[in-house]
């Protein structure tokens, strides 16, 4: 069955600085959605990838999937504690609709 | 509002007795997610509901869960003789639900319901 990795699981980072969260895949993705949840809150849509080398942005975080369609990577640039959170990467499977999720990398920022 | 709404946002119960859980999606989503996230996992995939067709229960963990879905609206996730394991958070989505199976299709989520079971 597919199966989504996500790394690391945790990271705490300075104010201000770069971080890259990766989610891997053991087949090919359909779809790769990027989400963020905050303790309380809902899952918040960040981003959605579909074809192999894509990549988009939103404010200061980059989202990109690789030509081979197995690995994303989400990176935020000169990070602030408005970034803290739960970094979900999610994908369709290729035989159903149905949403497998990565385990999630906690993030946070010391000011 | 414009998001998909859950209801109550807590609950906390005593073992053995039974939890109805709400769901509102967005208006004009055809398509219905249930979603179980216990404490430190990830999101665990439990029913859809895709327009007037038969839900898919595969995720159901046992016979205690059930869900019904009136048309394209609300849908209500029941779980009966609550047991400690299904302490979580119950989260819902909603989409515009796909004809072909070749195009994607974007979730929004709920804010959750926190279940306690004690």
């Amino acid at each position: 069955s597919q199966e989504l990795e996500q790394s690391p699981q945790s990271l705490i980072v300075q104010e201000g600085k770069n971080l890259t969260i990766n989610c891997t895949s053991s087949k090919t993705l359909y779809g790769l959605y990027w989400y963020k949840q905050k303790y309380g809150e809902g899952l918040i849509f960040l981003m959605m990838l579909q074809k192999g080398g894509e990549e988009k942005s939103h404010e200061k975080i980059t989202a990109k999937l690789d030509e081979k369609k197995q690995q994303s990577s989400l990176h935020i640039t000169a990070s602030q504690p408005s970034h803290a959170g739960i970094y979900l990467c999610g994908a369709e499977g290729n035989h159903d609709y149905k949403y497998i999720f990565g385990t999630g990398t906690r993030l946070k920022v010391l000011a | 509002g414009a998001g998909v709404s859950q209801s109550p946002s807590n609950k906390v119960t005593e073992k053995g007795k039974d939890v109805e859980l709400r769901c509102d999606p967005i208006s004009g989503h055809t398509a219905l997610y249930w979603y179980r996230q216990r404490l430190g996992q990830g999101l665990e995939f439990l029913i859809y509901f895709q327009g007037n067709s038969a839900p898919d229960k595969s995720g159901l963990p046992s016979d205690r869960f059930s869900a019904e879905r009136t048309g394209e609206s609300v849908s209500t996730l029941t779980i009966q003789r609550t047991q400690q394991e299904d302490s979580a958070v119950y989260l819902c989505a909603s989409s515009l639900g796909r004809g072909r199976r070749t195009s994607t299709d974007t979730q929004y989520f709920g804010p959750g319901t926190r279940l306690t079971v004690l």
